[in-house]
């Protein structure tokens, strides 16, 4: 059956250190692969996509590999700061018709203390 | 503000209640969905609508019963609910256009806390 997992619960880490996430998956053929967060009690923000092509997309201290033949996905949060403690997602995509069908993993929890 | 709308932000209920999730866009997206979000496991996707026609539907229980009357709003009915469907409901909407790359993304409303008693 396909599986989504992401590698821990929960992260703590020091600010001003990276933050490093991993998402696994088996038994999919994803288009593509996204990222989002997730704070108490709000709906998930969306923050990167990277396509099956694509080895590495960055934006600002965000950086997020995808290695198709690991079945991995890497997600960084370099110069990490205490703002950047939520819930992180993963979801996959196998892209077929007009709409998503993004299936997500369990998130890993991130704290991020001075 | 994600510009997807989701009413109310909190709702208890009795098994034998019916009662009604608002979800509204002003984003001029054409795909819907619900999202079910329980503690400690992973979002399940519901219901996906595209221009107004649902296109997936994930086995879900026929106590939640969706609604599209347009592209712009989205319901889910629900009546006869049991306790183990206590959980965060979230709508999401997409340019759903078919097309790879950032139209894809889904924006997310702020979910409809459900407990069901």
């Amino acid at each position: 059956s396909q599986k989504i997992e992401q590698n821990s619960e929960a992260l703590n880490i020091q600010e001003g250190k990276t933050a490093t996430l991993t998402c696994n998956y088996t038994n999919y053929s994803p288009a593509y692969l996204q990222w989002y967060r997730q704070d108490p009690g709000r709906g998930p923000v969306f923050l990167l996509l990277i396509r099956e092509n694509e080895k590495e997309k960055r934006k600002e201290r965000l950086k997020v590999t995808f290695d198709t033949t690991l079945k991995q996905s890497l997600f960084h949060i370099t110069a990490s700061q205490p703002a950047d403690s939520a819930t992180y997602l993963c979801a996959l995509d196998p892209h077929t018709g007009t709409a998503s069908k993004l299936t997500f993993g369990t998130g890993t929890r991130l704290q991020v203390t001075l | 503000e994600t510009g997807v709308t989701q009413t109310p932000r909190h709702l208890v209920m009795g098994m034998t209640n019916k009662k009604s999730l608002k979800c509204e866009q002003h984003l001029g997206h054409n795909a819907m969905y619900w999202y079910k979000q329980s503690a400690k496991k992973p979002l399940e996707l519901m219901f996906v609508y595209s221009l107004e026609e649902r296109v997936e539907n994930n086995s879900v229980p026929s106590r939640f019963s969706p609604e599209c009357p347009n592209s712009s709003h989205l319901f889910l009915h629900l009546h006869t609910l049991q306790p183990e469907d206590s959980a965060l409901y979230l709508c999401a909407s997409s340019h759903g256009e078919g097309l790879v790359g950032t139209n894809e993304k889904l924006f997310f409303g702020s979910g409809t806390q459900l407990s069901v008693l």
